[in-house]
């Protein structure tokens, strides 16, 4: 059951990295960590997920730490766009999703 | 391709009356979620199909509840009779097979579902 421990809120400067973290101590050694965003009145968007290395794409990086307890977000150059609630799972006994509450991203100008 | 299509975006009815909720996915993909969201319970999976069956209905809140994917492209959520707790937003996902083990999902942009 890997559930997952978000801080519920956080503020970015406009152009500054934004770093969210999240807690995952209960996921398996074969788990992956998912990373969605949600924007206001729109659906879940995915961004990026990883097993234990570090990921980067367009969007994002991925830190997963070398006990894979716990993983970062990286948005490198944030912009007012950015702000969304940003979710962190794996997934559900069943291998179901679970969204959970996520962070509160607010990009600050 | 359009992405996943819900119908229609936003729905008001009176309690007891039925409401459907319809998607389309994207196209190939194997896998279809159903998702309410509401700000006391967050987001959460009712049902998912995998080929047009549907695979875990655990979700499903109640027996008013019920959903249907008659083919690859077309499901629909129907809720009969509707009471004013189904209020909420309700968001459709599919996801290709290659991805599922990665549970990468692409998300429509839902249907607000206001029962008075």
């Amino acid at each position: 059951d890997a559930k997952t421990t978000q801080p519920p809120s956080m503020d970015c400067a406009e152009g500054r990295a934004a770093n969210l973290p999240c807690n995952h101590s209960t996921i398996s050694g074969n788990e992956y960590v998912y990373w969605y965003r949600q924007i206001h009145s729109q659906g879940p968007q995915y961004i990026i997920h990883g097993l234990k290395n570090n990921e980067t794409n367009e969007m994002a990086s991925l830190i997963i730490t070398e006990d894979r307890k716990s993983s970062t977000l990286i948005l490198p150059h944030a912009t007012l766009r950015d702000t969304a609630v940003y979710y962190c799972m794996g997934p559900d006994t069943g291998n179901q999703f679970y969204f959970g509450t996520g962070t509160s991203l607010t990009v600050i100008p | 391709d359009a992405g996943v299509i819900q119908s229609p975006r936003h729905e008001v009815t009176e309690m007891g009356q039925e409401v459907t909720l319809r998607c389309k996915p994207i196209s190939g993909h194997d896998y279809l979620f159903w998702y309410r969201q509401t700000m006391m319970r967050g987001l959460e999976l009712l049902i998912y199909f995998n080929n047009n069956v549907p695979i875990d209905d655990s979700g499903m809140p109640e027996d008013r509840f019920s959903a249907k994917m008659p083919n690859a492209s077309f499901s629909t959520l129907k809720i009969q009779p509707s009471e004013p707790r189904d209020s909420a937003v309700y968001f459709c996902a599919s996801s290709p097979r290659t991805a599922w083990a990665k549970n990468i999902q692409y998300f429509g942009a839902g249907t607000r579902l206001s029962v008075l």
